[in-house]
């Protein structure tokens, strides 16, 4: 079955980095777009990026972009957020998710999530 | 950006009852529209996807409805596990969008 890990979070000071990993398993990786979603303590959901299933694609919410990098390592059927810069506004819990297109350009819905990664920005 | 924009926030039904949750789109997306489901400490779950098809597993008891911008959740016979925060996703237009989430509590 789908199996999707995350790691990487932690206590950051505010304009620090942190590089999230989210491990998948149970599905062929490097044909599926993978998604970040995060969700703040209390709060709603927030997509946060997508990446193709090649990794030559991505898509990023439009207030991150220049300081969250997407990218993919489909030898090691991972996925990877870098985060720069970070503010206090980026405490939240990090999701991955498999995004449901095949082989596609294209993302869609989230069929399958990780279980989150909490990142905490404070000094 | 799409908005979307789910009521009411907080909705208080008895066991066994039907629940209707809404969700409304700042434009069309035609039938583009996922739900998901979080209960407390959990991670989300997709329950509905295009708007009207239930992912894999989803009790008959959940349907969704609805195209261009106004969507519907509904949940009839209500039971105890059905208690959590429902999300509405658009996926027609890039950035991808949330609802802020409608908290279905007992009633």
């Amino acid at each position: 079955q789908v199996h999707l890990v995350e790691s990487g979070g932690g206590v950051v000071q505010p304009g620090g980095s942190r590089r999230l990993s989210c491990a998948a398993s149970g599905f062929s990786f490097s044909y599926y777009g993978m998604h970040w979603v995060r969700q703040a303590p209390g709060k709603g959901l927030e997509w946060v990026a997508f990446i193709r299933y090649d990794g030559n694609y991505n898509y990023y919410e439009d207030s991150l972009k220049g300081r969250f990098t997407v990218s993919r390592d489909n030898s090691k059927n991972t996925l990877y957020l870098q985060m720069n810069s970070l503010r206090a506004e980026d405490t939240a819990v990090y999701y991955c998710a498999k995004d449901w297109g095949y082989y596609d350009t294209s993302g869609y819905y989230f069929d399958y999530w990780g279980q989150g990664t909490l990142v905490t920005v404070s000094s | 950006e799409t908005a979307m924009t789910q009521s009411p926030a907080t909705l208080s039904v008895s066991p066994g009852e039907r629940a209707t949750l809404s969700c409304r789109a700042s434009q069309s997306i035609n039938s583009n529209l996922a739900w998901y489901q979080q209960k407390p400490g959990q991670s989300p779950r997709l329950l509905i996807f295009d708007a009207s098809t239930r992912a894999t597993g989803i009790p008959a008891r959940f349907s969704g409805g609805g195209s261009g911008t106004e969507f519907t959740l509904t949940i009839i016979s209500l039971q105890s596990e059905d208690f959590a925060v429902y999300y509405c996703q658009q996926y027609h237009n890039w950035p991808r969008t949330f609802g802020q989430g409608t908290k279905l509590e007992i009633k």
